[in-house]
């Protein structure tokens, strides 16, 4: 079965600073997708990226990067200069086929960054 | 577009009595997935719909809880006898048609809280 393992439960940082979330997923799948959502205070669940198995190239979108590393079963999340607007709760997700081609999702725990003025 | 919604945001119910939750999913979007939310924890799967098939279903969907999609539209969830156990997040996500993969939108969830 599918697991995902988000180690770090809080982080807390000072603005400015970079931060990096990990993450390490368990499957016997070859093809198999990652994620990543964020999840402010509100609840809702904001889709931050999706990663197939055979994209190793890492990933940058603004301050947002990620590395995907397949030897060592990790997709890390780093956040560059911090933003108090980026508290929330970072959840890392891993798909498990279901029937006619569709995913559930497998969450990690997830880890709640506080971000400090 | 208007995203998933879902409805009502709270409820506050109690031991015994029955609710129903309601999700409008992406209109383009033919997969629905509905998960459950504990505190401190990541959302764990319930169940699945394509159009208006429930194919999946989670050994965490107890006697007590139904799902339904008629015309492959909305979906309601509805949990019968309702225990203390049962207060969480329940949250509805879709995702359009495509190969494995595809990426699921989540609407803002139901907080059901049981007395």
């Amino acid at each position: 079965a599918q697991k995902v393992t988000q180690a770090q439960t809080e982080i807390s940082v000072v603005e400015k600073e970079d931060v990096t979330l990990d993450c390490v997923y368990e499957t016997r799948d070859t093809t198999y997708y990652l994620f990543w959502y964020k999840q402010p205070p509100s609840g809702e669940l904001v889709f931050l990226i999706r990663r197939n198995s055979f994209d190793e190239q890492n990933e940058i979108s603004g301050r947002y990067s990620w590395n995907f590393q397949k030897s060592t079963s990790s997709f890390n999340f780093t956040i560059t200069a911090s933003q108090v607007v980026d508290s929330a709760v970072y959840f890392c997700a891993l798909s498990e086929a279901l029937i006619q081609g569709a995913q559930k999702l497998v969450f990690g725990q997830g880890t709640r960054l506080t971000i400090n003025p | 577009d208007t995203g998933v919604s879902q409805d009502p945001r709270h409820k506050i119910t109690k031991r015994g009595q029955n609710v129903t939750f309601r999700c409008d999913p992406i209109s383009e979007h033919n997969r629905l997935y509905w998960y459950r939310q504990t505190l401190g924890q990541g959302p764990e799967f319930l169940t699945y719909f394509q159009n208006e098939a429930q194919l999946e279903k989670s050994r965490l969907l107890s006697d007590r809880f139904s799902a339904e999609r008629p015309k492959g539209s909305f979906s309601t969830l509805e949990i019968q006898r309702t225990e203390q156990g049962d207060s969480a997040m329940y949250l509805c996500a879709s995702s359009g048609p495509g190969t494995l993969g595809d990426t699921q939108y989540f609407g803002p969830g139901t907080r059901l809280t049981v007395l």
